[in-house]
């Protein structure tokens, strides 16, 4: 079965600077996908950032990039200029290709990200 | 699109009351879920379906109830409330397939069981 291991329960980040959260997964599949999910006080879950395991390029969304090392099973998020209203709960996720209930997200437990002023 | 709805936003029930949760999605997804999410445990999966008339368990479904009559709604049954079913609860929707992988999620309900 595939895990999910986030091994920073709380980060720190002052404001305008860069944060990289950390993700690793385990899994024997070759095709799937990662996630990263924020969610803001309000508890709404927002995807950040999705990734094809089947892509050497990391994927980027404005601020927010990815570190994929598919060897490493490694999943990191780096959020650059970093802002009040990134601070949050994030999470990252896994979700194999496979279908039934192989194919559901299995999610880390969390990094709360706090950014100072 | 209204994407993914939930109601109710927050519920109180006494311990052995029943209650549903709706979710609902205009997105035409065929794969549906519920979630819980409870402190220092990231969220997990109680119920998903895959289609209309397809359900089946997650990782905690016990305590729970689900069906699946139209692609767009999926409701969750709480059969007797109990305490240990206080928590956050998302419901989820995703097409399967490609690029189409990403799960949308509701708002979430808050439920606290006295």
């Amino acid at each position: 079965a595939q895990t999910v291991t986030q091994s920073q329960p709380e980060m720190s980040v002052q404001e305008a600077e860069t944060v990289t959260l950390s993700c690793t997964y385990d899994t024997s599949e070759s095709d799937y996908y990662l996630f990263w999910y924020k969610q803001p006080p309000s508890r709404q879950m927002i995807l950040v950032i999705r990734q094809e395991a089947y892509k050497q390029q990391n994927a980027t969304e404005n601020r927010f990039s990815v570190n994929f090392q598919k060897a490493a099973k490694s999943f990191s998020l780096k959020i650059s200029d970093s802002q009040l209203g990134d601070a949050a709960m994030y999470f990252c996720a896994y979700r194999s290709p496979l279908g039934g209930s192989q194919g559901n997200l299995i999610f880390g437990k969390g990094t709360k990200l706090s950014v100072k002023p | 699109n209204a994407g993914v709805t939930q109601t109710p936003k927050f519920q109180v029930l006494k311990t052995g009351q029943s209650m549903t949760l709706q979710c609902a999605q205009d997105m035409n997804h065929e794969y549906m879920s519920w979630y819980r999410q409870d402190p220092g445990m990231g969220l997990r999966l109680i119920h998903y379906s895959v289609g209309a008339g397809i359900t089946d368990q997650g990782e905690v479904p016990n305590g729970y109830n689900v069906s699946r009559s139209t692609t767009e709604d999926f409701p969750l049954r709480l059969l007797s409330a109990a305490p240990s079913q206080t928590s956050v609860y998302f419901c989820a929707s995703s097409y399967r397939g490609g690029s189409r992988e990403t799960q949308y999620f509701g708002p979430g309900t808050r439920l606290l069981v006295l």
